[in-house]
């Protein structure tokens, strides 16, 4: 089973509108973190966000956002007032703090594009 | 810079030669991670060293592919005899410290290997 569920190969979006960028998880470990990163074009993958299994809130990064659903296993990014620099793919991924080691699991991503 | 840095930027290999990728993390970090990008797909974990200590290579695909942080800094990722199926982008990344869940993952921008 994956681990990490991003349905959504390509997402359009407007100037300055909202976009919600969809990842799912699949974990039998209680206690796990989940990040976001974009890798522009030019490949670098940057790190956005980060919500731990036993936050109580949202993340939040300036326009970032986690829509964080620990019950449907969901931790959605949102960005707000999106930005013709915001066109990038975008990664989920999860690392478990107890049966999984270190690493971070990925999923296939999503590209991004902001349009005019 | 300050960021994690990897050289070659691009590679280009007849198969069955051998390559040797170089990470240079963020000074201080302890722990380095490599990763195999494939082409429209997410990174996925190769192998993981906390200073000199190599804790984790159950992502390294066959007993072609190496690594060592001899001085727990720098580290190599050697893959003898390449074949074409190793052709991918390798990710490095850096992390000061792992007892803390949130520490993220700073990557370098990849090491693109093309193998003929």
């Amino acid at each position: 089973a994956q681990k990490i569920t991003q349905t959504q190969p390509g997402m359009f979006v407007q100037e300055k509108e909202a976009v919600t960028l969809d990842c799912t998880y699949d974990t039998s470990d209680q206690s796990y973190g989940l990040f976001w990163y974009k890798q522009p074009s030019s490949g670098e993958m940057i790190f956005l966000i980060y919500q731990g299994s036993y936050d109580e809130q949202n993340a939040t990064e300036g326009r970032y956002s986690l829509n964080f659903q620990k019950a449907r296993k969901s931790a959605n990014l949102v960005i707000s007032a999106s930005q013709l620099g915001d066109s990038a793919m975008y990664f989920c991924a999860m690392r478990e703090f107890t049966g999984g080691g270190n690493k971070l699991t990925f999923g296939t991503g999503t590209q991004l594009k902001v349009e005019l | 810079g300050a960021g994690v840095s990897q050289s070659p930027r691009y590679k280009v290999a007849k198969r069955g030669q051998d390559v040797a990728l170089r990470c240079d993390p963020i000074s201080g970090h302890v722990s380095l991670f490599w990763y195999q990008q494939a082409l429209g797909q997410g990174p996925e974990f190769l192998t993981y060293f906390q200073n000199e200590a190599q804790l984790d290579k159950s992502g390294l695909p066959s007993d072609r592919f190496f690594a060592e942080r001899p001085e727990g800094s720098v580290s190599t990722l050697k893959i003898q005899r390449t074949q074409q199926e190793d052709s991918a982008v390798y990710l490095c990344a850096s992390s000061r410290d792992l007892l803390r869940g949130n520490q993220p993952q700073h990557f370098g921008d990849g090491t693109r290997l093309s193998i003929l």
